[in-house]
């Protein structure tokens, strides 16, 4: 367990439908972030928040959409997606202002776009 | 093109062998660090390294860093079945520390 905790761990959604994915963090951390991984990729970094800062990796297309209510919880919502978007999505958390730079993850989301 | 790239892709090795991983990056940077992913779930962080820093060491794990060849290695020191997974190196560039960027990683298999 690395305290990063993420739901549902797996999702099946077809191109029109509208879901979320969720991510708590009970590390006191002040930085989360989205990140997705395909079959013999790089980890794709999506979206940082931090500090209330949101910083976005412009080729993210507009269907991602995240929300960070605090500090301790972010959102991906999905809607009209492709099949191309199917990878696991992780979240991490990090503790900003520090020299501590490492990255806490949570097990992921795998989903499959049908 | 990618920061980080590691070296091999795939490594096989025994059980009580080494298993020695390199990574590749072009730009300065502020940190590199190692983490592991076992099949299908979250990456665990292994080890960090700053760049005025040279080598270090955690239990197996053994990092050298060489900003001079903007490389680094992980060396696993009698390895286990365990250890099999995915490894990645990830650097944190200079004035956007927190910001990693992943390579694609090396999968390691320890058979017993």
């Amino acid at each position: 367990e690395t305290g990063v905790t993420q739901t549902p761990r797996h999702l099946v959604m077809g191109m029109t439908n509208k879901k979320s994915l969720k991510c708590e963090q009970h590390l006191g951390h002040n930085a989360m972030y989205w990140y997705k991984q395909s079959a013999k990729k790089p980890l794709e970094l999506m979206f940082v928040y931090s500090l209330e800062e949101r910083v976005e990796n412009n080729s993210v297309p507009s269907r991602f959409s995240p929300e960070c209510p605090n500090s301790s919880h972010l959102f991906l919502h999905l809607h009209t997606l492709q099949p191309e978007d199917s990878a696991l999505y992780l979240c991490a958390s990090s503790q900003y202002g520090t020299s501590s730079y490492e990255q806490y993850f949570g097990p992921g989301t795998r989903l499959t776009v049908t | 093109s990618q920061q980080g790239e590691e070296d091999p892709q795939a490594l096989s090795i025994q059980e009580g062998e080494n298993a020695t991983m390199n990574c590749s990056y072009k730009t300065s940077i502020n940190n590199l660090q190692w983490y592991r992913q076992n099949s299908g779930r979250g990456l665990v962080h292994l080890i960090l390294i700053r760049s005025n820093e040279r080598e270090k060491h955690s239990g197996r794990l053994r990092v050298t860093l060489d900003t001079s060849k903007k490389s680094s290695s992980l060396l696993i020191t009698a390895s286990r079945a365990a250890d099999t997974a995915s490894y990645f190196c990830a650097t944190g560039l200079s004035g956007s520390a927190r910001q990693l960027t992943f390579g694609s990683g090396t999968q390691l298999t320890v058979l017993p």
